[in-house]
């Protein structure tokens, strides 16, 4: 499977500031999906995007799905130290198959 | 509601061991996928099923790996003979074959000396 282009591969912010993420592949994809990976345990689904320019929020969680459906980013609105974990996008082609991940993005974030 | 339930959770092994890791899936989930994920990667699949049949086995390396979902439920993936660059996160997911989002289980690490 592909796996996509995720950035940046860390950061290190203070509790309060908003964060942002991206990610990028050279294929299409119809569906995006946002998880958050905490240690010694599975992905979590934080936000599902399945239309092409969809803008989706979930509490401090913003994501949108790129128009040309080759992007997404997510946004994390003033962050708060429980919000330390590793960030991974997923590509999917169609409903029921693989989840193409990225490499993750590692959020840390002082009080 | 019950998520999805993996066993053992730690697992370490000698090389050229057995091992197999299980996985029972979210009731009523007829979609079953086992993901790998390497130390500072994202999961990558290794086998997907729809109810008891593989539809996407072509990540599997055949030669060490199998794997059954034998009633179209609970799964075991097994590895024989296990080598170092097993180790590794065995990672197993579930959701509705129709579609719906995949929730993951805990995941079975496993260490290979």
């Amino acid at each position: 499977g592909q796996q996509l282009n995720q950035s940046p591969q860390s950061m290190f912010i203070q509790e309060g500031e908003d964060v942002s993420m991206n990610c990028t592949s050279s294929s299409i994809f119809n569906t995006w999906l946002w998880y958050k990976q905490d240690p010694g345990e599975g992905p979590v689904l934080l936000i599902a995007l399945y239309k092409a320019g969809e803008l989706t929020s979930n509490g401090r969680l913003t994501a949108q799905f790129g128009i040309t459906r080759k992007d997404s980013f997510l946004n994390i609105s003033a962050s708060i130290p429980s919000d330390v974990g590793i960030y991974f996008c997923a590509g999917q082609l169609n409903s029921g198959y693989a989840l193409n991940f990225g490499k993750g993005t590692s959020l840390l974030v002082t009080p | 509601e019950a998520g999805v339930v993996q066993s053992p959770r730690y697992k370490i092994i000698e090389k050229k061991q057995p091992v197999a890791f299980w996985c029972n899936p979210i009731s009523g989930h007829n979609t079953l996928y086992w993901y790998l994920q390497n130390l500072g990667q994202g999961p990558e699949l290794l086998i997907r099923y729809e109810n008891e049949e593989a539809v996407d086995d072509s990540q599997l390396p055949k030669d060490r790996f199998s794997a059954e979902r034998l009633k179209g439920v609970d799964s075991t993936l097994k590895i024989q003979p296990a080598e170092l660059g097993d180790s590794a996160v065995y990672l197993c997911a579930s959701s509705w074959t129709s579609g719906g989002e995949q929730y993951f289980g805990p995941g079975t690490r496993l260490t290979v000396t």
